[in-house]
């Protein structure tokens, strides 16, 4: 079935520096790919999405470009914040089976970022 | 305009006691999910709906039930609690299709 993998954390960076957080995914078909951002006691909020190969999304200076020859959306960041401190979550939207039409979640990366 | 609302935001439960998440969302959307997530795990989709009267099981249904008499509400039920209900619970809304999801501010569970 369809699946998302993301890198474990936590990551820890210091403010100003280059954010790369790595998620692959494995689907049958041509799924769409976001990112959500989860900020300390809150839910879950897109931050970007691609609905098809090369797209590039963009957001709050973060990007991911949909690979499909590496199966890959990568998020990264130039110069980070100490307010980007959170959990990030790569998803698709399933194709496959039981999964089609629904959102499939990595397990989330934990960013802090120090002054 | 609230977006998902849920409640309560805290509740400790007893092995065997039952009790109803509720979610609201004014955004007239047509989706709506429920979600659980456990430390490390990610999320796990429990149930879904598609529209008013419509249920659909998602990957984690195992002692759960929703209903959706009305387009802005979704409640999960939780019968005879156990432990490993423990987790926070996750409900959101999307106008067509899962593509881009609001999110409530979630409803911590503790079952002991």
């Amino acid at each position: 079935g369809d699946s998302v993998t993301q890198m474990e954390g936590p990551v820890t960076l210091s403010e100003e520096a280059f954010l790369t957080i790595n998620c692959t995914y494995t689907a049958t078909g041509y799924p769409s790919l976001f990112w959500y951002v989860q900020y300390p006691g809150e839910g879950l909020q897109l931050l970007l999405k691609a609905t098809k190969a090369d797209d590039k999304g963009s957001n709050k200076g973060f990007e991911a470009t949909y690979r499909k020859e590496t199966t890959s959306f990568h998020l990264e960041k130039g110069s980070v914040q100490v307010s980007d401190s959170a959990v990030y979550f790569c998803a698709l939207s399933g194709v496959d089976g039981g999964s089609q039409g629904n959102l499939i979640f990595g397990k989330g990366t934990k960013l802090s970022v120090k002054p | 305009n609230a977006g998902v609302t849920q409640t309560p935001k805290f509740r400790i439960l007893k092995i065997g006691q039952s009790m109803t998440l509720q979610c609201t969302q004014d955004m007239n959307h047509n989706y709506m999910y429920w979600y659980r997530q456990d430390p490390g795990m990610g999320l796990k989709l429990i149930y879904y709906s598609v529209g008013a009267g419509i249920t659909d099981k998602g990957e984690v249904p195992n002692g759960y039930n929703v209903s959706r008499s009305t387009t802005e509400d979704f409640p999960l039920r939780l019968e005879l609690a156990a432990p490993s209900q423990t987790s926070v619970y996750f409900c959101a809304s999307s106008y067509l299709g899962p593509w881009e999801q609001y999110f409530g501010p979630g409803t911590r569970l503790t079952v002991t």
